[in-house]
């Protein structure tokens, strides 16, 4: 069991908007950046946000970070088929000493 | 062109011992954080160590006394020494390079190395 807490699937239309959300305390998501990855089947993970709410070079606007307290959420608006894949959201947890992911969120594009 | 091309696994007997190793091209290892991280399969992904570019490094509790993570400056390589080997261990092995100066997220990922612990 995760640290970090992820709902185990989401699901929206087409077009639509989705939210995934992730769960953690103070030692984690409370007082350090998050991060979040896209994983595709078969793939490694890509980097969708850092620093809560940046997006690397090349990820589409589509994609969006927040953070609130200790937690933190993923926006993707204008769902495509091809957004169908694991998201799992990452911090470091100073009590740990570690860095940590969350236990993923399986998006279906209905 | 930044690539990361993970060697080295396998499969190997519980107890075990085997070196993982991430070639780095395109950039200069130490100059970044670098991680590890692994997925069992059908499993999510699990955080596993951090070499720091001043050298410092981190583990997961999981990985705490068996493995080492280390780099090769010259070869500019990063290795994950794995020992005491469990059922457990068992996945798919990834080095990232971290985003500069932050202490997770990771903008390139290796392909990935499978370890396999079984008797």
């Amino acid at each position: 069991q995760s640290v970090l807490t992820q709902p185990p699937s989401v699901s929206a239309a087409p077009g639509q908007k989705v939210t995934i959300s992730c769960s953690g305390s103070s030692s984690n998501i409370g007082n350090n950046y998050v991060s979040w990855y896209q994983q595709l089947p078969g793939t490694a993970p890509k980097l969708l946000i850092y620093d809560n709410n940046k997006r690397p070079s090349g990820i589409p606007d589509r994609f969006s970070g927040s953070k609130s307290g200790t937690s933190a959420t993923l926006g993707i608006t204008g769902l495509q088929t091809g957004d169908e894949a694991d998201y799992y959201c990452e911090t470091w947890d100073s009590s740990l000493s570690a860095g940590i992911f969350g236990g993923g969120t399986k998006l279906t594009v209905l | 062109e930044v690539q990361l091309v993970e060697s080295g696994g396998g499969l190997v007997q519980p107890g075990g011992s085997l070196r993982l190793s991430c070639a780095a091209s395109g950039f200069t290892v130490s100059s970044n954080h670098m991680t590890w991280v692994r997925q069992a399969p059908g499993k999510g992904l699990e955080w596993v160590s951090v070499i720091y570019s001043g050298g410092s490094t981190y583990y997961a509790d999981s990985a705490k006394g068996r493995f080492i993570i280390s780099r090769d400056n010259s070869k500019n390589t990063l290795y994950l020494q794995m020992n005491s080997l469990r059922a457990e261990d068992t996945a798919v092995y990834y080095c990232a390079r971290g985003v500069a100066g932050r202490v997770t997220s990771q903008d390139y990922w290796g392909q990935g190395t499978l370890v396999t612990v079984s008797s």
